[in-house]
């Protein structure tokens, strides 16, 4: 059982819909971020989580370290979002890296 | 820099000879990390460096991987006689405290190796 696991895997949306994408973490965790890896390779992150729920814009993601979850939503979807989302946990110092769910939003 | 600044952006080598691959982090940040995204494949944690201390590197593949930050700052990976299997993105990342505490971590753009 891989560490930190994300699904769906792919995911392919119509402009205007909410998007979750799901991440579940096996190990003991002091913070999770959720990554955007963008069509040319370039990384950006999006959000650092320990508790509750942070909100950017159009982004929302929650963790519920009880349930060792966390999701990432996307409201109001657009093909600029088209993306691979990473979901990455800080296990003590390193980091460990989901294996991505690769969004794709259609005009 | 505003940003961490990864050199070359690509690199094209011929398998056995050595490379260099450079991360210039953010100025003030004094944890870097290098990791390695394979063709298809998800990102690979190499090895860790957090101010003076001794770096963590317990990521790196083989004894063919080192990696060195001079001064607390700019950081060098080097891959001695590459290997085809060595072809990835390399990438770099920084933060201002070693936990990412509340600050997150910038990435730079990667470096693109391709040993053929």
């Amino acid at each position: 059982k891989n560490e930190v696991e994300q699904s769906p895997q792919n995911l392919t949306a119509q402009e205007g819909e909410f998007i979750t994408i799901n991440c579940s973490y096996s190990v003991g965790i002091s913070a999770l971020h959720w990554l955007q890896q963008h069509p040319g390779g370039g990384i950006v992150s999006l959000f650092m989580l320990s508790s509750g729920k942070k909100k950017h814009g159009r982004l929302i993601a929650t963790i519920n370290i009880q349930e060792k979850h966390s999701s990432l939503h996307i409201t109001a979807s657009h093909p600029r979002d088209s993306a691979v989302y990473i979901c990455a946990v800080l296990e003590g110092q390193n980091f460990v890296f989901g294996p991505g769910t690769r969004l794709s939003v259609l005009p | 820099g505003a940003g961490v600044s990864q050199s070359p952006s690509n690199k094209v080598t011929e398998k056995g000879k050595d490379v260099e691959l450079r991360c210039d982090p953010i100025s003030g940040h004094t944890a870097l990390y290098w990791y390695r995204q394979s063709l298809g494949q998800g990102l690979e944690f190499l090895i860790y460096f957090q101010g003076n201390s001794a770096p963590d590197k317990s990521g790196l593949p083989s004894d063919r991987f080192s990696a060195e930050r001079t001064g607390g700052s700019v950081s060098t990976l080097t891959i001695q006689r590459t290997q085809q299997e060595d072809s990835a993105v390399y990438l770099c990342a920084s933060s201002p405290s070693g936990t990412g505490g509340s600050y997150g971590y910038t990435f730079g753009s990667g470096t693109r190796l391709t040993v053929v």
